[in-house]
């Protein structure tokens, strides 16, 4: 079985400030590990992936995440956030099983940025 | 066409009817999945095709739902004798299918009301 648990339904931040989304998962098989973006009206869109190797990963738009397994962690980060930025994020992991690419998502972030 | 399409993008049933959603998955891939997405909430995971076959029905809430592939792409997801407690932001993925390939691309939705 696997979960994840996004710490903070609503984060603001100051346009140019640190942006820290928390992700915690739990996974009874090594696991892939994602963080999507949704803009208002929009798809799910993939801004990075941990699957193997180095543990830290970079995405699109300046965001990056850490997989941490002891602390079964995989927060995003991104140095100075954007306007641009303000949508809703959400982790997901999947299984290294058989099962295909089946996502168990978290209940999202809402990140707000202001002037 | 270049993403996954899904359609209608908003469909108004009223209780107790029938309605189908359509999703037109990226050329050439093979795993196909349908996901839920209730207001403030993450997206939960429905139904996994593999082909035509699916390989994960699990997360079909009852027999209400149903999903068919016939042709191995455009799947169709039913829902019979609708409950307002239905509604919701329907969305379905595609991928490759293989150990590394493990993005998914998400469609728009199709917001579903029944009143």
């Amino acid at each position: 079985a696997q979960s994840v648990t996004q710490l903070g339904s609503h984060v603001s931040v100051s346009e140019g400030a640190l942006v820290l989304l928390r992700c915690n998962y739990s996974s009874s098989v090594p696991p892939y590990l994602f963080w999507y973006v949704q803009y208002p009206n929009q798809g799910l869109q993939l801004l990075l992936k941990y699957t193997t190797g180095a543990t830290l990963v970079k995405g699109i738009n300046g965001f990056e995440a850490e997989f941490k397994k002891s602390e079964t962690s995989f927060h995003l980060t991104k140095p100075s956030a954007h306007m641009s930025d303000a949508a809703e994020y959400f982790c997901a992991v999947g299984g290294r099983t058989g099962g295909g690419n089946k996502l168990t998502f978290g209940t999202g972030t809402q990140l707000k940025v202001e002037l | 066409g270049a993403g996954v399409s899904q359609t209608p993008s908003n469909k108004v049933t009223e209780k107790g009817k029938y309605v189908e959603l359509r999703c037109d998955p990226i050329s050439g891939h093979t795993a196909l999945y349908w996901y839920r997405q209730s207001l403030g909430q993450g997206p939960e995971f429905l139904i996994y095709f593999q082909g035509t076959g699916a390989a994960d029905d699990s997360g079909l809430p009852n027999d209400r739902f149903f999903a068919v592939r016939p042709e191995g792409s455009v799947s169709t997801l039913k829902i019979q004798r609708t409950e307002r407690g239905d509604s919701a932001v329907y969305l379905c993925a595609s991928s490759f299918q293989g150990p590394l390939n493990t993005e998914a691309f998400f469609g728009q939705g199709t917001r579903l009301t029944v009143v």
